[in-house]
């Protein structure tokens, strides 16, 4: 049974530019959270997607968007890329409000 | 609103020695809480939980009581290894999410 899988693992960007990361859930799970993990912090909640609709949103702003599909898969936008956007993003998949599975992240580098 | 504090690190322990790792919250309403391990390069595993006051979540040797009088998640153990090499975040949700609100971690580092 795959648990939830991310991609790319890695990827550099430059200011001002565009990205997406893309998360596969757990088989069986409808529910997909994201987290941004700065270097030396502990994860912060940007959203959370159920049956194809933003549930839950931290405080994050509009440049962060998300979306996810019938397959219960998600994907996580960032536009006008900052310095300050690299992180580690960390996707976790649940069942509904139950326990979170944690994905091995996305690691974004902003030059 | 919700936060976790936690001791800040690095700790460094020598294989066996005792592991305390301190937390504590604040939160309305009554939290569930967790401790999560993250390994060099990888993403995030559950370690741990308690759901409500005076449980005591266990794995793998360790240990952490939910104390609501004192507002702590302490984690402990008796004899760590150098394979427990890795940050330590304690967490929480609260009310009815599962959103997990975290500290900022703790890193340890275990030499034999």
């Amino acid at each position: 049974d795959a648990g939830v899988t991310q991609s790319p693992t890695h990827l550099i960007k430059t200011r001002g530019q565009q990205v997406t990361l893309r998360c596969s859930p757990k088989s069986g799970h409808d529910t997909v959270s994201w987290y941004q993990q700065a270097l030396g912090q502990g994860p912060q909640f940007i959203f959370q997607y159920y049956e194809e609709e933003e549930r839950q949103r931290g405080n994050f702003p509009d440049r962060f968007s998300g979306h996810q599909f019938p397959n219960y898969s998600s994907e996580l936008n960032v536009n006008a890329l900052l310095l300050g956007d690299s992180a580690l993003y960390l996707c976790a998949s649940s069942l509904a409000e139950g326990e979170l599975f944690f994905g091995e992240g996305s690691r974004l580098t902003v030059l | 609103g919700d936060s976790v504090t936690q001791m800040e690190g690095p700790v460094t322990l020598s294989e066996e020695a005792f592991l305390t790792i301190n937390c504590t919250y604040t939160a309305t309403g009554y939290p569930s809480l967790f401790w999560y391990v993250q390994y060099p390069g990888e993403g995030l595993q559950l370690l741990l939980k308690a759901t409500k006051a005076d449980d005591k979540g266990s794995n793998k040797g360790f240990e952490a009581t939910y104390r609501k009088e004192t507002t702590s998640f302490h984690l402990e153990k008796g004899s760590v290894q150098v394979s427990d090499s890795a940050v330590y975040f304690c967490a929480l949700t609260g009310g009815a999410t599962n959103k997990l609100i975290f500290g900022t971690g703790t890193l340890l580092a275990v030499q034999p």
